[in-house]
């Protein structure tokens, strides 16, 4: 069946970069749009930003602009999420969410979420 | 952006109740709404989409229904399973959630 395997919790310093793995079984990885969420403690979802099918093209909600980079691996089936000059607000847990092929972003299968901490 | 707004934000309700969740939208977003479920610790569940469409799997107690800027969320009677929060989501426009919903036992 479907499922997205996220990697490990992550404490990190304001000012760094963290990236997010995704890896993707019992699909056809080349077929669905990936999106990333995340939620912060106290606060609601929030959507970060898409990879399509291709593995080429990007989108991400303004908040992100400049400062998320999303790529994939195909021989793995993985997908990458790094957040870079990271402040404390960046302190969540970020999902990686499967999207349809339509392109619709709506999410059908979420990854079990990867918790990363900003803090001195 | 477009902003959704969820209400109520808590809701306290008995098993078997007919339960109701209220979605708007800062402008019309046709009806490209999902409502998602989420329990402590887990990931979000995909429940509906375009406003009214059922995910496969998903129990038949739980109905969408709107367009335009106006949507809801029914649980027609309420299981133990069901108390969670509960999430709107647009994507007319990139993507924004409601603040959420929490169904808790009355």
């Amino acid at each position: 069946q479907v499922q997205l395997v996220q990697s490990g919790a992550e404490v990190k310093k304001p000012g760094a970069s963290v990236k997010v793995s995704c890896k993707a079984f019992g699909y056809n990885f080349n077929t669905y749009y990936m999106h990333w969420v995340r939620l912060a403690p106290g606060q609601g979802l929030e959507w970060i930003g898409f990879l399509t099918p291709g593995g080429v093209d990007t989108g991400r909600a303004q908040n992100f602009q400049g400062r998320v980079s999303m790529t994939r691996d195909t021989s793995t089936n993985t997908v990458y999420m790094e957040l870079s000059s990271l402040r404390s607000e960046d302190t969540a847990i970020y999902y990686c969410a499967r999207g349809p092929p339509t392109g619709a972003y709506y999410f059908d299968s979420w990854g079990q979420g990867a918790l990363v901490t900003v803090s001195s | 952006d477009i902003q959704m707004t969820q209400s109520p934000s808590t809701l306290s309700a008995s098993v078997g109740d007919r339960v109701t969740i209220t979605c708007r939208a800062s402008q019309s977003i046709s009806n490209w709404l999902a409502w998602y479920q989420q329990k402590p610790g887990k990931a979000p569940k995909l429940l509906i989409y375009k406003a009214s469409s059922l995910e496969s799997g998903v129990p038949s107690r739980f109905s969408g229904s709107g367009s335009g800027t106006e949507f809801t969320l029914t649980i027609s009677s309420l299981q133990p399973d069901d108390f969670a929060t509960y999430y709107c989501q647009q994507y007319n426009s990139d993507s924004t959630f409601g603040q959420g919903t929490k169904v808790e036992i009355k």
